[in-house]
């Protein structure tokens, strides 16, 4: 069974400072890896992905990748009330075209 | 272009009552997917199709039908409805490119209690 491991939270962070979001996975042939928001009530929409080890910066999000450890995470530099809501982590295989989520991290930004 | 659209937003059911959700999409994604998400719980993959004509299971299938037989349509059919499938059901498409998993696009959800 393929899994993908994100702590739930809350996490609150205090606007203007970096929220960190961390995620596992179990399968080692994974090649994909994704960080959607997901507002309350809505739908999750894409924030980044990434496939290479390192890091990948788009805005005041960057992701990083390891993929030796198994790890992702998400940055979110000066961070904004309007931040505030799920994220989630989404892993993806070789070929099968098939993404396997985490539970998913709930983010407070405090102002 | 509008997407992944989504029918009905939001559904009451009764125990036993069957239904097709929706599901349309206008970008060619050849992948399309059927999603439930319960409360504080992430994404669990019901169904998948690669195409038109071809379907497959994903982690959840059992209680739940789907056909794919245009591009564009791809409805997810709940026969004899259990309280079980109270969920949040997303629909999401993809255009694969390379041999990677590409990025999924998702519709507006369809919110459905069973009662």
């Amino acid at each position: 069974q393929k899994e993908v491991e994100q702590n739930s939270g809350p996490l609150s962070v205090p606007e203007g400072a970096i929220a960190s979001l961390n995620c596992t996975y179990s399968d080692r042939g994974s090649q994909s890896f994704f960080w959607y928001r997901q507002y309350s009530g809505k739908s999750p929409e894409l924030i980044m992905f990434i496939y290479s080890n390192g890091d990948k910066e788009d805005g005041r999000f960057t992701a990083q990748l390891n993929k030796a450890s198994q790890y992702v995470s998400l940055l979110i530099r000066d961070s904004q009330p309007s931040d505030s809501a799920t994220y989630l982590c989404a892993v993806g295989g070789r070929g099968a075209q098939k993404l396997v989520f985490g539970q998913g991290t709930r983010l407070t930004i405090n102002p | 272009n509008a997407g992944v659209t989504q029918t009905p937003k939001f559904r009451i059911l009764k125990i036993g009552q069957s239904m097709t959700l929706q599901c349309a999409q206008d970008m060619n994604h050849n992948y399309m997917y059927w999603y439930r998400q319960d409360p504080g719980m992430g994404l669990k993959l019901i169904y998948y199709s690669v195409g038109a004509g071809i379907t497959d299971k994903g982690e959840v299938p059992n209680g739940y039908n789907v056909s794919r037989s245009t591009t564009e349509d791809f409805p997810l059919r709940l026969e004899l409805a259990a309280p079980s499938q109270t969920s949040v059901y997303f629909c999401a498409s993809s255009y694969p490119r390379g041999g990677v998993t590409d990025t999924q696009y998702f519709g507006p959800g369809t919110r459905l209690t069973v009662l």
